[in-house]
């Protein structure tokens, strides 16, 4: 069966430090993975997707995310983050190429000190 | 182009009351979704359509939810009677073709709360 682990349930960084999410997937097959960000009263806005060849992929908002298959990882980066990105992330896995059902991970809620 | 319409965005009842909740999805998407994000969880799929026919309804609670896509454009989710554990906010989304590569696209959820 398909899960996604978001072991960090809340992180606190400083504005302008570095982020890196982690998402860990478990799937039999090549995972269709992606990354979505909840802000307060808001739905899921789609900041990047993995489906096949390079396995660092760039994202909306300045987020980049790198497969790696032998971990069976995703994790979420961005270089400098900014008072803007305090919300909560989600990752998410599906299965084969036709769109279907999404299995999402718990989700981790990022507070931005300035 | 328009996004996934959801109403009410905020929703009170008493348990074993009824609710209903109501999508229009972006034109032309002929998948839609309905997801159920308890709080502190994930979203998970309670229900998919495809134009007007169920896709995937095995995670719906059948006994007192339920769920139609009249016209394969708008849909509307019901509760009947709602439990406590009902309480959490339900999103739509909505996708315009079936491979994966598309993703889907979210409404900002309903919020319910059972009381």
């Amino acid at each position: 069966a398909q899960s996604v682990t978001q072991p960090d349930i809340h992180i606190t960084v400083s504005e302008g430090a570095s982020l890196e999410l982690r998402c860990n997937y478990s799937y039999g097959a090549t995972p269709y993975l992606f990354w979505y960000v909840q802000s307060p009263g808001q739905g899921l806005q789609l900041l990047l997707k993995y489906f096949s060849g390079d396995t660092l992929v760039q994202g909306i908002k300045g987020f980049e995310a790198e497969f790696k298959r032998s971990q069976s990882s995703f994790n979420l980066r961005k270089p400098s983050v900014h008072w803007s990105d305090a919300a909560e992330y989600f990752c998410a896995v599906g299965r084969g190429s036709t769109l279907g059902r999404l299995y999402f991970g718990r989700g981790t809620q990022l507070t931005v000190w300035p | 182009e328009a996004g996934v319409a959801q109403s009410p965005r905020y929703k009170i009842i008493e348990k074993r009351q009824s609710v209903a909740f109501w999508c229009n999805p972006i034109s032309g998407h002929a998948t839609l979704y309905w997801y159920q994000q308890i709080l502190g969880q994930g979203p998970k799929l309670l229900i998919q359509f495809q134009n007007n026919g169920v896709v995937d309804d095995s995670q719906l609670p059948k006994d007192r939810f339920s769920a139609e896509r009249l016209k394969g454009v708008d849909s509307t989710l019901k509760i009947q009677p709602a439990k406590l554990e009902d309480s959490a906010v339900y999103l739509c989304a909505s996708s315009l073709r079936t491979e994966m590569f598309y993703g889907y696209t979210f409404g900002s959820g309903t919020r319910l709360t059972v009381v």
